[in-house]
């Protein structure tokens, strides 16, 4: 059964560092999410992608967020300048008709 | 804007008893609706999940769920649930804002503990 694969599994950076998490959505799939769970708290929107464009972003996703689907088939997740309240579990997800699979999740640690 | 409420934290059940965890969602239409698990290290799995038509729908695992419109509920049972049930389960609503974008929103997720 096809599924969204996503690299690393764990992430440790310093703060102020650039990391580019990534994710492999299943191939017949258009739409693209990443969600981010910080620890003990609820997942939570960061930006939609369809059309090699954002859909939507919520307010987290800043200037230091980026999203790009460079080759048709990766979409990365890249945090320019990492800050401590980046660290969270990260979660790629693809759609087709309104259901949504996830990835295992990149653990992203910033010290 | 959307939101989903899981008003229980934390379960505690028995190997073989049944199990009822409990959704409230709050959104101005009918949304669809999903549970997902997540065990400890992995990734957030898609149980089941309501459209429309009929409101009790069935899932993997043995799994079902009951759309109430009347209570804004989508409540996930288990006639008898198994050791390995045990795991964090999150309500979804799948919902659209500026017209045409759609996104889920989770509720804070329900820990499962399953005794022997």
């Amino acid at each position: 059964e096809p599924e969204v694969t996503q690299t690393p599994s764990h992430q440790v950076t310093q703060m102020g560092q650039e990391v580019i998490l990534r994710c492999v959505p299943i191939s017949n799939h258009l739409y693209f999410y990443w969600y981010r769970q910080i620890l003990g708290q609820k997942v939570e929107f960061l930006v939609s992608f369809y059309n090699n464009e954002i859909s939507e972003k919520s307010e987290i996703f800043d200037d230091q967020f980026s999203v790009e689907r460079p080759d048709g088939s990766n979409f990365t997740l890249k945090i320019r300048s990492t800050k401590l309240e980046d660290s969270a579990m990260y979660f790629c997800a693809s759609e087709r008709d309104y259901e949504q699979y996830f990835g295992p999740g990149t653990r992203l640690t910033v010290t | 804007a959307q939101s989903v409420t899981q008003p229980d934290i934390h379960i505690t059940v028995s190997e073989g008893a049944s199990l009822e965890l409990r959704c409230n969602y709050s959104y101005g239409a009918t949304p669809y609706l999903f549970w997902y698990v997540q065990s400890p290290g992995q990734g957030l799995q898609l149980l089941l999940k309501y459209f429309s038509g009929d409101t009790l729908v069935q899932g993997i695992k043995g799994f079902e769920a009951e759309f109430k419109r009347s209570q804004s509920s989508f409540n996930l049972r288990k006639p008898s649930v198994h050791w390995s049930d045990a795991a964090e389960y999150f309500c979804a609503v799948g919902a659209w804002s500026g017209g045409s974008n759609y996104k889920l929103t989770f509720g804070k997720g329900t820990l499962l503990t399953v005794n022997p």
